[in-house]
């Protein structure tokens, strides 16, 4: 069946490092790909999505892109702050079937 | 403001006593499903629903009940509960089935079976 597969965690960086999670997927068909971030103590929100391969997906600095040949959706961003702090999963829905990686817990510390 | 409610927050139960969690949507979707999160596992799909009166068995539905008879609640009910039942608890719901659709999450239920 689909799948998503993410880079396990914890992550911890320093403030101002690069961040990379890795995430690849595998599906019968073109899903549309996302990331949600979930803050301590809160549900899951957008970060960002992509529906189309070679889409990139971008909010509040962090970015990845639909890779249909690597069946890959990294997520990105250039410089992390604390207030990144979350668990960050990637999910794909196709027809009506949504599922998501494990999540990857990122500590940034100042 | 849109939004996912769930109620409660936390719950502490012992074994085999009856409970039900509320989820309420204000946005109008057909879609709502219920997920546990557990560690390591990332979120696992309970039940869902694709309309009034339409659920679903999700991945991991076993001791677990549901119903949908308005559009916006969709209650989850334990009939029985067990300690492989302690879990954060998320309801979710979207606009319409399909891809490209941003799903909402409510702010979770930790629950724990004693």
């Amino acid at each position: 069946g689909d799948s998503v597969t993410q880079m396990e965690g914890p992550v911890t960086l320093s403030e101002e490092a690069f961040l990379t999670i890795n995430c690849t997927y595998t599906a019968t068909g073109y899903p549309s790909l996302f990331w949600y971030v979930q803050y301590p103590g809160e549900g899951l929100q957008l970060l960002l999505k992509a529906t189309k391969a070679d889409d990139k997906g971008s909010n509040k600095g962090f970015e990845a892109t639909y890779r249909k040949e690597t069946t890959s959706f990294h997520l990105e961003k250039g410089s992390v702050q604390v207030s990144d702090s979350a668990v960050y999963f990637c999910a794909l829905i196709l027809y009506n079937d949504m599922r998501f990686g494990a999540g990857t817990r990122l500590t940034v510390k100042p | 403001e849109a939004q996912v409610t769930q109620n409660p927050r936390y719950l502490i139960t012992v074994t085999g006593k009856k409970l039900t969690v509320t989820c309420s949507q204000n946005m109008n979707h057909e879609y709502m499903s219920w997920y546990r999160q557990d560690p390591g596992l990332g979120l696992r799909q309970i039940y869902y629903s694709m309309n009034v009166e339409v659920t679903d068995k999700g991945d991991v539905p076993e001791g677990y009940k549901v119903s949908r008879k308005e559009k916006r609640n969709f209650p989850l009910i334990l009939e029985s509960p067990s300690p492989n039942q302690t879990s954060l608890y998320f309801c979710a719901s979207r606009d319409v089935p399909g891809s490209g659709y941003e799903q909402y999450f409510g702010p979770g239920t930790r629950l724990t079976v004693t």
